[in-house]
């Protein structure tokens, strides 16, 4: 089946840019995206980007993706302890959402 | 205001004790998601309807059943929660046409003791 991959955290200093990565196993995936998801809260889509497209800027975010690696990023600027939360990378194949695992970002001052 | 509305937002229910959870949306959207979310774990579909249309995954265990009355509701029936099942459910909502953009609500976290 399909593999979502993301580390598990990242910590950051306020102010800092943050990136956060994931590798995902099908080429053909149409659109990916990026959640966030803060404590005991659902989730929040964030962005998303066509697989014809290779940057995407929204704001303080900026998605990268590498279709040859099949690698997706999104880089946050200018971190802030508000931007703490859980990232979920996730891919649309065959009709429905596969996330990534997560990855927990924390934001120290 | 709330789009996609989840209720209760926190339910505990006994080992065996049938429970449901409730889903409501203000979108008119005709797609409808369930998805459990285990601890640490990513959201994994459960099922979901284009309008009337049930859409069962083939991994969704028979104990998870489903009903939607009407475009605005949709309920996850479980018959004999287990310890297993507890989990965060999360309801999403999506438009014909960009089922790609999903709208999720805030999730109802079920605690089975």
């Amino acid at each position: 089946g399909e593999d979502v991959e993301q580390s598990l955290f990242l910590s950051v200093r306020e102010g800092d840019s943050s990136v956060i990565n994931c590798t995902y196993t099908d080429s053909s995936s149409t659109y990916l995206y990026w959640y966030k998801q803060e404590p005991g809260a659902g989730l929040q889509l964030l962005t998303y980007i066509f697989s014809n497209m290779d940057m995407k800027q929204d704001q303080r975010l900026t998605v990268l993706l590498n279709k040859k690696d099949k690698h997706l990023s999104l880089r946050i600027a200018d971190t802030q302890t508000g931007d703490s939360a859980i990232y979920f990378c996730a891919e649309w194949w065959t009709d429905k959402l596969i996330f990534g695992t997560g990855t927990r970002l924390q934001v120290f001052p | 205001d709330a789009m996609v509305i989840q209720n209760p937002r926190y339910q505990v229910t006994q080992f065996g004790k049938p429970v449901t959870l409730s889903c409501s949306q203000t979108l008119n959207h005709n797609v409808m998601y369930w998805y459990q979310q285990k601890s640490s774990q990513a959201p994994k579909l459960l099922f979901h309807y284009y309008d009337k249309d049930f859409n069962n995954e083939a991994d969704t265990p028979d104990n998870f059943q489903s009903r939607r009355p009407n475009t605005s509701f949709c309920f996850l029936d479980i018959r004999s929660p287990g310890l297993g099942d507890a989990a965060m459910y999360l309801c999403a909502t999506s438009r014909e046409g960009e089922k790609e953009t999903q709208y999720f609500g805030p999730g109802t976290r079920l605690l089975v003791l």
